[in-house]
């Protein structure tokens, strides 16, 4: 069955700062891989997504991913965080029907 | 934003009682999801429904049941609700032209608590 791994329970950063939110998956072939952002009380809503072509995806508020085939990776990045980013993200892979979801990562922002 | 309206938004109940919960759509997608989201473990799907009357089971469906009579309605049951379904449900729907890509939008979640 795929799966998804997002190493960092909770990651901290000072706003101004960059930053790398990390995903592995494990499937055997490539599947569809999304990033979604839940901010505290809410749903989930879609970040970006990748289905195929360039490996360098862009986002909604600034974010984007990049595909790395050879280290079965989604990173999500973003160069400068703002405060109302403080949130819970979750990577996600899916494949006919099965969507899988990490555990997730708290962002906490430092003012 | 997708029309997705997930009631009640908050319950509390008692062991043993059923539960059910109903998601609404409006935007005539094909696919709708019922997850939970629990600490520690992301969101685990409970059963998907991929048309009217066509459900399957999630990695979590033990202790829940479905039920999709039109395009618009997903019930989620819980026939006996247990402490350990304590938890915040989301649906979710996807496939606005009939195809699957796995984007989902999801509703604001459901709050249930079993004492």
């Amino acid at each position: 069955a795929q799966s998804v791994t997002q190493p960092d329970i909770h990651i901290t950063v000072s706003e101004g700062a960059s930053l790398e939110l990390r995903c592995n998956y494990s499937y055997g072939a490539t599947p569809y891989l999304f990033w979604y952002v839940q901010s505290p009380g809410q749903g989930l809503q879609l970040l970006l997504k990748y289905f195929s072509g360039d490996t360098l995806v862009q986002g909604i508020k600034g974010f984007e991913a990049e595909f790395k085939r050879s280290q079965s990776s989604f990173n999500l990045r973003k160069p400068s965080v703002h405060w109302s980013d403080a949130a819970e993200y979750f990577c996600a892979v899916y494949n006919n029907n099965d969507m899988r979801f990490g555990a997730g990562t708290r962002l906490t922002v430092k003012p | 934003d997708a029309g997705i309206t997930q009631s009640p938004r908050h319950k509390v109940t008692e062991t043993g009682t059923p539960v059910t919960l109903r998601c609404h759509q409006t935007e005539n997608h094909r696919y709708m999801y019922w997850y939970r989201q629990d600490p520690g473990h992301g969101l685990r799907l409970i059963h998907y429904s991929y048309g009217v009357k066509d459900t399957d089971k999630g990695e979590v469906s033990d202790g829940y049941s479905v039920s999709r009579s039109k395009t618009e309605d997903f019930l989620l049951t819980l026939e006996s609700a247990t402490s350990s379904q304590t938890s915040v449900y989301f649906c979710a729907i996807s496939g606005t032209t009939g195809l699957n890509t796995g984007e989902l939008f999801f509703g604001e979640g459901s709050r249930l608590t079993v004492l």
